[in-house]
């Protein structure tokens, strides 16, 4: 089956840096996508990745390993308004995302 | 109108009833997907359509309709609701279907099937 594994919470603190995986097992790939959702609103594009290494954007990077299924988002220099879930999405053969649970991260100050 | 917008954003709804959530997106985009969050659960796909006139099942299409008659807009309906169906429902968009598929989202609606 396809499947997307990611941590259900995490905390951290403000000024901080922060690392959230997420591993997958999907019937093909086409593309690791991250989005960024806060509580009660609609999820919003942060990343993308197709190919293996990192790409950075701002406070935010994505890493991925294909060969090993595996991706992780990279917050920097957290700020109180990073409070969200962070959702982990795959492309499967048919192009269809397949989506995790999604990581709920808490900033203290 | 400035991307994609739902209607209601939120509803309450007796079981048995028939319900239609509205989706409209002005961007032109060939592609719009229906899904539902529920708590402890990633997104889940109920339909979508990769161009106007085309549609198909997602990963948990059972009790859920859509129509795609043009490319703007995208309802989805609930024949006969019931409890299971309460969740929250979002309608996304993509420019095209396939790789990269790059998905907005609208508000979100949020419904309660009693």
């Amino acid at each position: 089956g396809q499947n997307i594994d990611q941590p259900t919470e995490m905390t951290a603190t403000e000024g901080a840096i922060v690392q959230i995986n997420c591993t997958y097992q999907t019937s093909g790939f086409n593309g690791l996508f991250w989005y960024q959702q806060h509580a009660g609103e609609a999820p919003t594009f942060l990343s993308y990745n197709v190919l293996d290494g990192l790409e950075e954007k701002g406070r935010f990077s994505s890493f991925l390993s294909r060969s090993k299924g595996y991706s992780y988002l990279l917050l920097k220099e957290l700020q109180m308004k990073d409070s969200a879930s962070y959702l982990c999405a795959v492309g499967d053969s048919n192009y269809q995302l397949i989506w995790g649970a999604g990581t709920k991260l808490i900033i203290k100050p | 109108i400035a991307g994609i917008t739902q209607a209601p954003t939120s509803q309450i709804l007796a079981a048995g009833r028939r319900m239609t959530l509205r989706c409209t997106q002005d961007m032109r985009h060939n592609a719009m997907y229906w899904y539902r969050q529920d708590l402890g659960l990633g997104l889940r796909l109920i339909h979508y359509s990769n161009t106007a006139g085309t549609t198909g099942k997602g990963e948990v299409p059972d009790g859920y309709s859509v129509s795609r008659a043009n490319t703007d807009d995208f309802p989805l309906t609930l024949a006969s609701a019931v409890p299971s169906q309460t969740s929250v429902y979002f309608c996304a968009s993509s420019r095209i279907a396939g790789e990269y598929n790059e998905q907005f989202f609208g508000p979100g609606t949020r419904l309660t099937v009693l």
